[in-house]
C-alpha cells in the first residue's frame, strides 16, 4: 500500500498567515493527488484534484503544489470558515489511501 | 444535482453483518465509479471498495473476504455488506461518485454513523 504522511497533525493559524500543509507519499503517485476540507459532521468536500486543479466552486485562495513525492495544500489569506479538516488522498493505485488528516483553527 | 444518500442501521452488533444502500439521484450509477468510505473516531479515513459502471469491483485487501459490493440499477442504487463486524468498525460512513475525468472522489453522501455494540 501507498502510504501517505501528512504533516502537522494541527495548527493554529491567523488570518493574515498562509497556511501550508504537506502529504508525502511512500513512492511516486504521478500527480493523483487531491485534497479534501471536512466540517463537523458534515461529508468531505473536495478542494485540489490532479494536485494542482482547483475544484469547481472552490476560492482561489486554495492551491496545490509537488515537490518530487511530497504535495502541499496552501491556504492564502485563509478565512475564519475555513477551519476543519483537511486531508489528502493518493488515487494511483488501490487500495487508495488518505493522509492522517490536519486540524486547521483560524484564531 | 448529483446527490447521495446512505441508509442503514445506526447499530449493529459484533459477529453480524452491516448493510448499507447508497441512493443516487441526478446521475446513473452505470457510468464512472461508486465507493464507500469510512471515518473512524479520530479521524482516520478508509477506502473500503468500489463498483465500476460495469458491475466490476475492487476491495481493499485490508477487509480481506468481509466485504462486498453491490448493485442495483433500475434502482440507481449500490449497496455495502461487511460481515463479522467488531467493535473496530465503528465508523462513519460514507458513500462517493469517483469519477475519471478528475480521478477522485467529487461527490459524496452524508454519511451515516453505524456503531458496532452488544
Amino acid at each position: 500500500d501507498i502510504q501517505m504522511t501528512q504533516s502537522p497533525a494541527s495548527l493554529s493559524a491567523s488570518l493574515e498567515e498562509i497556511v501550508t500543509i504537506t502529504c508525502k507519499a511512500s513512492q511516486g503517485i504521478d500527480d493523483y493527488l487531491s485534497w479534501y476540507q471536512q466540517k463537523p459532521g458534515k461529508s468531505p468536500q473536495l478542494l485540489i484534484y490532479d494536485a494542482t486543479s482547483l475544484a469547481d466552486g472552490v476560492p482561489s485562495r486554495f492551491s496545490g503544489s509537488r515537490s518530487g513525492t511530497q504535495y502541499s495544500l496552501k491556504i492564502s489569506r485563509p478565512q475564519v470558515d475555513d477551519s476543519g479538516i483537511y486531508y489528502c488522498l493518493q488515487s494511483y493505485s488501490t487500495p487508495y489511501t488518505f493522509g492522517a488528516g490536519t486540524k486547521l483553527e483560524l484564531k | 444535482e448529483v446527490q447521495l444518500q446512505e441508509s442503514g442501521p445506526g447499530l449493529v452488533k459484533p459477529s453480524q453483518s452491516l448493510s448499507l444502500t447508497c441512493s443516487v439521484t441526478g446521475y446513473s450509477i452505470t457510468s464512472n465509479y461508486w465507493g464507500w468510505i469510512r471515518k473512524f473516531p479520530g479521524n482516520k479515513m478508509e477506502w473500503m471498495g468500489y463498483i465500476s459502471y460495469s458491475g466490476s469491483t475492487s476491495y481493499n485487501p485490508s477487509l480481506k473476504s468481509r466485504i462486498s459490493i453491490t448493485r442495483d440499477t433500475s434502482k440507481n442504487q449500490f449497496f455495502l455488506q461487511l460481515n463479522s463486524v467488531t467493535t473496530e468498525d465503528t465508523a462513519t460512513y460514507y458513500c462517493a461518485r469517483y469519477v475519471n475525468i478528475l480521478w477522485t472522489f467529487d461527490y459524496w453522501g452524508q454519511g451515516v454513523m453505524v456503531t458496532v455494540s452488544s
